[in-house]
């Protein structure tokens, strides 16, 4: 049971926009910056946002981050099947005394 | 550029330590402001923090892991390890070190990310 929520799957077709969200609390997402994360089979994890909304330079603008609260969500336009991959949320529990990572959720493109 | 490549035994007995050792490539990890961390992603499961340190000695746990694991620095401050004793079926796992940066903003709040990882080795728990 992790301590950051997200949906285990979303789809939508080619280009057309997804959202994956990512709840928290105030002992973390409430308090403290959210990063997201891109993986695909058998390679390592990537970031994609990082502060809630800032993109690495390599990263187009077609990924993006916003917060509200105690909940992070990120945005995917124009989809393309090259963005099916599994999304991971990340951020600091001040409880927890660590890094917690949401469940992971799974970009289906139609 | 920084690379960081995971090593170490692949398969360990249950009850006994697993052992891997991060080698970090075109850098150290003396920078002040990285934290050093390994994470796992059991067979087909999300994403799990082990633990991160910092090379001044600063470190934290993941408090389900805590009293099984250590991690620690190399003298030559391009390895660190990662133990985590007593294991069992459940820790079978693809191990990840990572690179976490940390940046303080003047007047806000600190924000970090893992912005470097090695490839990942999985480690089979099994007799």
């Amino acid at each position: 049971q992790s301590v950051l929520t997200q949906p285990p799957s979303v789809s939508a077709a080619p280009g057309q926009k997804v959202t994956i969200s990512c709840s928290g609390s105030s002992s973390n997402i409430g308090n403290h910056y959210v990063s997201w994360y891109q993986q695909f089979p058998g390679t390592a994890p990537k970031v994609l946002i990082f502060a809630n909304d800032k993109r690495p330079s390599l990263i187009p603008d077609r990924f993006s981050g916003s917060k509200s609260g105690t909940s992070a969500t990120l945005g995917i336009t124009g989809l393309r099947t090259g963005d099916e991959a599994d999304y991971y949320c990340a951020t600091w529990d001040s409880s927890v005394g660590g890094v917690v990572f949401g469940g992971g959720t799974k970009l289906t493109v139609l | 550029q920084l690379q960081l490549q995971e090593s170490g035994p692949r398969l360990v007995k249950p009850s006994e330590t697993l052992s891997l050792t991060c080698d970090v490539s075109g850098g150290s990890i003396s920078g002040s402001h990285y934290y050093w961390a390994w994470i796992r992603q059991p067979p087909g499961k999300g994403l799990e923090w082990i633990g991160s340190f910092h090379y001044s000695g600063d470190t934290y746990y993941n408090p389900s892991l805590k009293s099984r694991v250590l991690i620690s620095a190399h003298t030559s401050r391009t390895q660190f390890s990662l133990r985590l004793n007593s294991v069992t079926a459940a820790d079978t796992a693809l191990y990840y070190c990572a690179r976490r940066v940390v940046v303080v903003v003047p007047g806000t709040a600190t924000y970090w990310y893992f912005d470097v990882w090695g490839p990942g080795t999985l480690v089979t728990v099994s007799s």
